[in-house]
């Protein structure tokens, strides 16, 4: 079974600095995708950014990007230039890209706190 | 505007009773889904639906039921057999089943057994 497994319950980053939280999976499969959401204090989810496990570049959404090695299955999120508005919990996320709908298997969370 | 509509946004059930939360999305979606989030954990897949009239067990199925009569609707009951039912529901829905599209959620119920 897929795993997902985030090590940092809560970090915390000074307004406009950079933080990187981590990520590391268990999976036996070649062919699938790594997300990050965000789940602010509304508690609605939002896709933050997403990585295909068979590219090499690593995907970047402005000051969000990741860090995908696909050897040591870990993925971590690096937020550069971190606003007040970027406090919220975030979750990595594993999908595989075949077989059925079910996916996505995600980690526990990890709590970020912004100070100004 | 386009999106995922779940309530209530908070339910009270009493010991014995089914309770159903109700998940709506006008995005057009074919596959939505039923996540439960407990604290200090992720979410768990309860139930997912890929088309109108099929659903599928997630990993948490039990005490759950649900129905998909039509493609904007997804409703979730709560029936008395789960025995630890207080937590945060969410439903999400994508575009298609295949896992590389964005899921959209809604923004959940919160259910407490009173």
């Amino acid at each position: 079974a897929q795993t997902v497994t985030q090590s940092q319950p809560e970090m915390s980053v000074q307004e406009a600095e950079t933080v990187t939280l981590s990520c590391t999976y268990d999976t036996s499969e070649s062919d699938y995708y790594l997300f990050w959401y965000k789940q602010p204090p509304s508690r609605q989810m939002i896709l933050v950014i997403r990585q295909e496990a068979y590219k090499q570049q690593n995907a970047t959404e402005n000051r969000f990007s990741v860090n995908f090695q696909k050897a040591a299955k870990s993925f971590s999120l690096k937020i550069s230039d971190s606003q007040l508005g970027d406090a919220a919990m975030y979750f990595c996320a594993y999908g595989i890209s075949s077989g059925s709908a079910r996916q996505l298997t995600f980690g526990s969370g990890t709590q970020l706190t912004v100070l100004p | 505007d386009g999106g995922i509509t779940q309530s209530p946004k908070y339910l009270f059930r009493k010991e014995g009773q089914n309770v159903t939360l109700s998940c709506e999305q006008n995005l057009n979606h074919d596959a939505m889904y039923w996540y439960r989030q407990d604290p200090g954990q992720g979410l768990r897949l309860i139930y997912y639906s890929q088309i109108v009239n099929d659903f599928q067990k997630g990993d948490i199925a039990e005490g759950y039921s649900v129905s998909r009569e039509k493609k904007e609707s997804f409703p979730l009951t709560v029936t008395s057999a789960q025995k630890n039912p207080t937590a945060f529901y969410l439903c999400a829905s994508r575009s298609h089943p295949w896992v590389g599209t964005e899921a959209f959620f809604g923004q959940g119920t919160r259910l407490t057994v009173v």
